[in-house]
């Protein structure tokens, strides 16, 4: 069993829908939650993190952790196209010292 | 201000060659860490650098291995090449010693192996 399971999907959504991208852990040191952003041909990019459980909001994205489930979400508000990347989780903690373990990525597509 | 820079972007190698990637970090930021994508496999952890250190090592062979100058930059070398390497290599640095996970990418330099 991988530490951090992410369903690659590819997820195909109209603009404007609600998207729900998740993610499982099961190392229970994880304390941050982060989601990155990946475009295509580019490195990824914090698009938000959270500590510990709860939700955080930053515009139209929202991450929400539930470590009594190891369960990470990522909701996005009104999908736009330029919204489509592949989206990454990835759990920190402890004395890992610059490594993160990445969920697989799922891509995520908004058409017009 | 700057961000990461990785050089080169592209490379070809041939089975048994070696290749040296170059990272230079955000001005300030003295850790540095490298990761390899592969469709496959996704994002995984080579190793991180903080103060020419190596703190942290990924499950990678040691045919895979980096170095952190005084400067911060950092430079990862690959030797015997084999086909399987072919891949995306990231550089990320950041800021901070401990572990909140912001790390700031570079474009990533892509390597493939014939």
């Amino acid at each position: 069993q991988k530490e951090v399971e992410q369903d690659p999907g590819p997820l195909s959504v109209p603009e404007g829908a609600i998207v729900s991208l998740n993610c499982t852990y099961s190392n229970s040191a994880f304390q941050y939650f982060m989601w990155y952003r990946q475009y295509s041909r580019k490195g990824p990019e914090l698009l938000m993190y959270t500590y510990s459980s709860g939700n955080k909001e930053d515009g139209r994205f929202t991450a929400q952790v539930d470590k009594s489930s190891k369960y990470i979400s990522l909701f996005i508000r009104d999908s736009q196209p330029s919204d489509s990347a592949t989206y990454l989780c990835a759990p920190a903690g402890g004395t890992s010292y610059g490594k993160l373990t990445f969920g697989q990525g799922t891509i995520l597509t908004v058409h017009p | 201000k700057a961000g990461v820079t990785q050089t080169p972007r592209y490379l070809i190698k041939t089975r048994g060659q070696q290749v040296t990637l170059s990272c230079s970090p955000i001005s300030g930021h003295r850790s540095v860490s490298w990761y390899q994508q592969t469709p496959g496999q996704g994002l995984q952890f080579l190793f991180e650098y903080f103060s020419e250190t190596q703190r942290n090592k990924g499950n990678f062979p040691g045919r895979f291995s980096g170095r952190q100058f005084s400067n911060s930059r950092s430079e990862m070398n690959v030797s015997t090449l084999e086909l399987g390497d072919s891949a995306l290599y990231l550089c990320a640095s950041s800021i901070l010693a401990g572990d909140t996970g912001e790390l700031f990418f570079g474009e990533g330099s892509r390597l493939t192996v014939l």
